[in-house]
């Protein structure tokens, strides 16, 4: 049972653009939502994380939109850049608990 | 300050043989975690360590699979006998686990394994 749903898998941007992705989740009690970004033989880091008593976080070009009522959030990188390449993973995990679901992530690539 | 390290980075071996994979978590953190990564089933938790005794192995494909961890500073993941299947890229990861706070996991690069 997949409790995150990630998509797309796949998202092609010019240098630039905007690139969206949107995830998903199923249980009402999961409280922290984390993405990660995994650069090619590395593993994943870290790359902003939110809380559902807010509707928004951002920490540079990268924003993360929460909708609580639609269980969906999804992370904006504005102004992509070809450094932006990578897989992006979202998560979510419960109160008190340090076990992230993961989505299935999503391969971004930033053409110059 | 020094990341969680895992060795070997790559391991190629035939079918049959005893893989051993090693991870050393970041100082000062009391959880630990092994993943495993393929295309077709992404990220998977196979096990995770909270100080040092593990809580949860239901991920763990099968027996042929084994892990511990002996002290705070390190810990292995063992496959016995291995299978072609088992090839993927397997990451360690460590965190501080608070009990009401979410803390983030930390990554090592992985190991990429290849089971000829």
């Amino acid at each position: 049972q997949q409790q995150v749903k990630q998509s797309p898998q796949s998202l092609i941007v010019q240098k630039g653009g905007i690139s969206i992705i949107n995830c998903a989740y199923e249980n009402t009690a999961f409280d922290y939502f984390p993405w990660y970004q995994q650069f090619p033989g590395k593993g994943p880091a870290l790359l902003i994380a939110i809380r559902p008593d807010v509707s928004e976080k951002k920490e540079g070009r990268f924003t993360i939109s929460f909708n609580k009522s639609a269980k969906q959030f999804s992370l904006h990188i504005m102004d992509s850049q070809p450094g932006d390449s990578a897989t992006y993973f979202c998560a979510a995990s419960l109160g008190g608990s340090y076990i992230p679901t993961f989505g299935r992530g999503t391969s971004l690539i930033v053409h110059p | 300050d020094a990341g969680v390290i895992q060795s070997p980075r790559h391991e190629v071996t035939e079918m049959g043989q005893e893989v051993t994979l090693r991870c050393k978590p970041i100082s000062g953190h009391n959880s630990l975690f092994w993943y495993r990564q393929t295309m077709m089933r992404g990220l998977e938790l196979l096990i995770y360590f909270n100080n040092n005794v593990p809580i949860d192995d239901s991920g763990m494909p099968e027996d042929r699979f084994s892990a511990k961890m002996p002290n705070a500073s390190f810990s292995t993941l063992k496959i016995q006998p291995s299978e072609p299947r088992d090839s993927a890229v397997y990451f360690c990861a460590s965190s501080l686990a608070s009990g009401t706070a979410n803390q983030p996991q930390h990554f090592g690069d992985g190991t990429r394994l290849s089971i000829l």
